[in-house]
């Protein structure tokens, strides 16, 4: 099992142009999450996507959008790239326990973006 | 209050020290919390959960303290290799979503 994959392992951008991220986990997990990680900020969430069909706003979500295209991929657009979206970003899925517990998310290797 | 603080560190121990990290989070209702490591330039990877007052592994134990809203880690007999930043992960009310610290660095050398 490959776990959770993500493309491209690293992007450089200039200011306005678009990309889309891609992530796909082979773990049928129904929960799946973009975060962006920034030096002294810690891992801050974009997006998630509890199951197949919904996604929602996390806490930095202005400047993205996301597709859960199936269960197994989930995916990350930035439409016009500013250089405050440089950072590295994860990809992670995850289950929920029987009891409802929020159980291990696996991660991604990440993708690193530069927007000049 | 931050839902999830951690004193960033870094903690400089030699190899063979026992170091300890704390952690401690605001939502009083979170049932399950974890330790993530991270080493440089890599993703997060699980270290340990904890769902009830702690959990052992090996040279790791985490506790728990739910009155004062904390938890541990403690490293026993450090290893050069345990050198990594460890992150403290709380549920974020309604329990989909995780909230991660900032992290606690750690190195450790000969």
């Amino acid at each position: 099992n490959a776990g959770v994959t993500q493309t491209p392992k690293f992007q450089v951008l200039k200011t306005g142009q678009s990309m889309t991220l891609q992530c796909a986990q082979d773990m049928n997990h129904n929960s799946m999450y973009w975060y962006r990680q920034d030096p002294g900020m810690g891992l801050r969430l974009i997006y998630y996507s509890a199951s197949e069909g919904t996604t929602d706003k996390g806490e930095v979500p202005n400047g993205y959008n996301v597709s859960r295209l199936n269960k197994r991929e989930f995916s990350l657009r930035l439409e016009s790239a500013a250089p405050s979206q440089t950072s590295v970003y994860f990809c992670a899925s995850s289950e929920m326990g029987a009891s409802g517990n929020q159980e291990t998310q696996y991660f991604g290797p990440g993708t690193r973006l530069l927007v000049l | 209050r931050k839902e999830v603080e951690q004193d960033p560190g870094p903690f400089n121990v030699p190899e063979g020290a026992t170091v300890a990290f704390n952690c401690t989070y605001s939502n009083s209702a979170s049932q399950s919390f974890f330790w993530y490591r991270q080493d440089c330039r890599k993703e997060p990877k699980l270290l340990m959960s904890v769902y009830s007052s702690g959990n052992e592994d090996g040279r790791f134990t985490a506790q728990l303290n739910r009155a004062s809203q904390y938890i541990s880690l403690l490293i026993r007999d450090s290893k050069l290799s345990d050198s990594a930043t460890y992150l403290c992960v709380v549920p974020h009310t309604g329990f989909q979503k995780l909230v991660f610290g900032t992290g606690t660095r750690l190195l450790v050398s000969p």
